[in-house]
Parts: structure tokens; sequence; C-alpha cells
């Protein structure tokens, strides 16, 4: 597509349950990155994929959030059992490659209440 | 990479230059440095970038200072459309992530 596209746009979940959250990159884009953004932060990384592999994933806040991009197109990225602290923008971004310009999605906003 | 240092909030009237600073004293010589700008309920919106030479594209210039310590985001003509805030980040040449600040607000008055 010509952008970076997510779904959902916006998530409601009850504490507790698992969510997944899904991103189309750019395509041909090689590099695909996670964001969260609290309200009145700026974006924080959360992980880096280089093709199918995640090459940087130090930015996970812990166990309950993993992410996969099995063919090195489409990234999930899935939280279990959720709580209300994990409410924020999860934000996808991809480039062709580490150093080029990185493009980034409107966000899927999730709410656990 | 390098940090950079950004006023919080600026103001600019409607059809008058929107000039954006940012502080980054501690850039090394591969690092590049980027202007994200985020509008309210968006995802970041790619602005620019530039080395050491001056920049402009159909968005907006970039000056950066010869010492490279610091730069100014020059909007010529700011719309209502341009509030948001805007990130200046600072990225090495073969670095693969962005770091975000907190960003300048920037309001467009009528």
């Amino acid at each position: 597509g010509a952008g970076v596209s997510q779904t959902p746009s916006n998530k409601v979940t009850e504490k507790g349950k698992y969510v997944e959250l899904r991103c189309d990159p750019i395509s041909g884009h090689t590099a695909l990155y996670w964001y969260r953004q609290s309200l009145g932060q700026g974006p924080e990384f959360l992980i880096y994929f280089q093709g199918t592999g995640a090459a940087d994933d130090s930015g996970l806040p812990n166990d309950r959030f993993f992410a996969v991009r099995p063919e090195g197109s489409v990234s999930t990225l899935k939280i279990q059992r959720t709580e209300r602290g994990d409410s924020a923008v999860y934000l996808c971004a991809s480039s062709g490659g580490p150093g080029n310009t990185i493009y980034f999605g409107e966000g899927s906003w999730l709410t656990v209440v | 990479d390098a940090k950079t240092t950004q006023p919080p909030s600026m103001d600019c009237a409607e059809g008058r230059a929107a000039n954006l600073p940012c502080n980054h004293s501690t850039i090394s010589g591969n690092e590049y440095v980027y202007w994200y700008r985020q509008i309210h309920s968006q995802g970041p919106q790619y602005i620019i970038h530039g080395l050491k030479n001056n920049e402009t594209n159909e968005m907006a210039s970039l000056i950066i200072t010869e010492d490279r310590k610091s730069s100014t985001l020059i909007l010529p003509h700011a719309t209502l459309r341009d509030t948001a805030v805007y990130y200046c980040i600072v990225r090495g040449g073969s670095n693969y992530k962005l770091t975000f600040g907190k960003g300048t607000l920037l309001t467009v008055n009528p």
C-alpha cells in the first residue's frame, strides 16, 4: 500500500484479555518498528524487525508483550493479560532498511478497562 | 545518539514563518538531524532531515549551523493545519531507530 496501515484503529478490551494489533508496512520495506505512546509523551521504542527476525526487542516492557513478523512483511503485536497501564497508542513504522527514513502509521488506540 | 533540546511550546501567527529551534551540542560527525511532526491523534509525520548542508523540500527548510550544534526548522508560511508537536531527533547514519523527546508544541493562531 501507499503507507503504513494499522488495524484496528481503536480497540477497547477488558483487563486480563489478550489483544493483537496488526501492522502492514510500506511495500518493499524490510525494516519494521513498533512504538508505544502514552498521553503527553513522545513515542517510545518497543521492537525492531529487519526482515523476519526481531533485531532489537529491548523496548518491550515485559514478557506479556510479544511481536512477530513471520514472512517479513505484516507484523502482529500481541499483548497477553492486558492491564490498565497498557492503554496507549501503539504505532507501527517501516523503512527501506537501517538508516533509511522511517514512516509511521496512524496508530492503534488501545484502551484497557 | 546525541540528545536534543527543544522549547516546550511556541506560537506563530497564520501566514508568518515559524522558526523552530533545536540544540544538539553533542552531535557526532555521522549523525543526521531529523524532524518529524505529530498532529493531534495522528501518527508522526516525516518532515525533513539533513547532515550538515541546509535542506529544503515542499514542507519546510532545515538550517544547520556550521558547527552542527543546533538547527532550525522553518515553515515559511504557517497555516492552522501546521499546529502540531514537532520533534527534532538526532540519528546515527546507520542507526535503525529514532529516539523521541517531548518536542515543541507549535500553535498557529489565526
